[in-house]
């Protein structure tokens, strides 16, 4: 059982925005910043989002993320069939002194 | 170019140890806290530990606590993890991240290596 819950799954079309929530508490979420990770099959974890809403140099702009209390999300628009990953989210938590990350969500596109 | 790459992985016995190594170049290693996370086997992301910049902090998942311990050679520009009383649910995927910002603790883990495959079983 995770600490940060995310759905498992999630799908669109190509074109269609999505959005993946992960959901935490106030010693997480609530009082820290909120990571986004992308997993390609087989592949090494990529940072997507850091800081609840910027993106690393070369992540495309379609991707982007938020935070509302202890919730956040992130947001895929304009979905390509290339964005077919995982996606995870993580926040350090400051009443365990670890780095917690959500179940991931698998996402497909149809 | 940030390369991060680990080594060390082999199958070993429950109740055995293991040590870890993550060889860091293209960037100022002792600089930048570092970290171990690991993904079993068709699961998700689990943090492992941090060491700060000059190895004065470490933190670790209850999962581990009193079993593994992190070290660094910034000599060397090396990561460590020496693991012991190892158990089945440790099978892992053990990757070393770099944290994203020089002289800070928990901004994130911008650079993965490609991990090394841990595997508990007798």
């Amino acid at each position: 059982q995770s600490v940060l819950t995310q759905p498992p799954s999630a799908s669109g079309t190509p074109g269609q925005r999505v959005t993946i929530s992960c959901s935490g508490s106030r010693s997480n979420i609530g009082s820290n910043y909120v990571y986004w990770y992308q997993q390609l099959p087989g592949t090494a974890p990529k940072l997507l989002i850091y800081s609840i809403n910027q993106r690393p140099s070369g992540v495309a702009d379609r991707f982007s993320g938020s935070k509302s209390g202890t919730s956040a999300s992130l947001a895929i628009s304009g979905l390509r069939s290339e964005d077919e990953a995982d996606y995870y989210c993580a926040a350090w938590d400051g009443s365990l002194s670890a780095w917690v990350f959500g179940g991931g969500t698998k996402l497909t596109v149809l | 170019e940030v390369q991060l790459v680990e080594s060390g992985g082999v199958v070993v016995q429950p109740g055995g140890s293991l040590r870890l190594s993550c060889a860091a170049s293209g960037f100022t290693f002792d600089d930048y806290t570092m970290h171990w996370v690991r993904q079993a086997p068709g699961k998700g992301l689990e943090w492992v530990s941090l060491i700060t910049w000059n190895g004065g902090s470490t933190f670790y998942a209850d999962s581990v606590k009193g079993r593994f311990t992190i070290s660094r050679d910034n000599s060397k520009n090396s990561l460590f993890l020496e693991m012991s009383s190892l158990r089945t649910e440790d099978t892992a995927l053990y990757y070393c991240a770099k944290d994203r910002e020089a002289g800070m603790v928990n901004r994130g883990f911008d650079c993965w290596g490609q991990g090394t495959l841990v595997t508990v079983s007798s």
